[in-house]
């Protein structure tokens, strides 16, 4: 049972342009909502998150935009450049005490110069 | 301060065999938990451990075991491997916290076992 879903699957933006991924959520327990950045051949790194109780959450470039009664999320890079090039991964957890994070199955985003 | 090391970084096997692979966390972590990416696929929880114990399981078969060590390093076991078994396993570390954990997991590089 996929219980966050990610769209789309690949992206491709122009310099300066926005790039936006999806995710949709079913488990309302979830309580944290993280986005990771993965590099070719790298583990993947935490990028932002936010938890329920907000509904934008902005870092420089980055803003996650929540939409609690939706159960969907979803991360904007504004002004995006060939160095953002890399697969994103929404995320979802539920409470603190056992760290399972459930992954979304990736964004592959490519921003060309 | 170091990161997440994990070893060895690539591995073959083939069906059947076992494979141990490991993970030293990060410097004052002392949670451990181990993921298993799939080509092309999000990463998905496999366990955790904490205080030398198992504390935490995902959708995976007891053939999958781990260990965690004093210095809270951990490994990862699984035996009568299978094809499907072949992905990127991720291992990540996080602390233990004093007023709420942040939500930050740290990654390693992960190792990736292909089986033949």
């Amino acid at each position: 049972q996929q219980q966050v879903k990610q769209s789309p699957q690949s992206l491709i933006v122009q310099k300066g342009g926005i790039s936006i991924i999806n995710c949709a959520y079913e488990n309302t327990a979830f309580d944290y909502f993280p986005w990771y950045q993965q590099f070719p051949g790298k583990g993947p790194a935490l990028l932002i998150a936010i938890r329920p109780d907000v509904s934008e959450k902005k870092e420089g470039r980055f803003t996650i935009s929540f939409n609690k009664s939706a159960k969907q999320f979803s991360l904007h890079i504004m002004d995006s450049q060939p160095g953002d090039s890399a697969t994103y991964f929404c995320a979802a957890l539920r409470g603190t005490g056992r760290r399972a994070l459930t992954f979304g199955s990736g964004t592959r985003l490519q921003v060309q110069p | 301060e170091t990161g997440v090391t994990q070893s060895p970084t690539h591995l073959i096997k083939t069906r059947g065999q076992q494979v141990t692979l490991r993970c030293s966390s990060q410097s004052g972590h002392n949670t451990v938990s181990w993921y298993q990416q799939a080509l092309g696929q999000g990463p998905q929880f496999i366990f955790q451990y904490y205080r030398e114990e198992e504390n935490g399981r995902g959708n995976f078969p007891p053939r999958f075991s781990g260990l965690q060590f004093p210095n809270y390093s951990s490994e990862l076991n699984v035996n009568a491997l299978e094809l499907d078994d072949s992905a990127l396993y991720l291992c990540a570390s996080s602390p233990v916290p004093r007023q709420g954990w942040t939500g930050e997991l740290f990654f390693g590089e992960g190792s990736r076992l292909t089986v033949l």
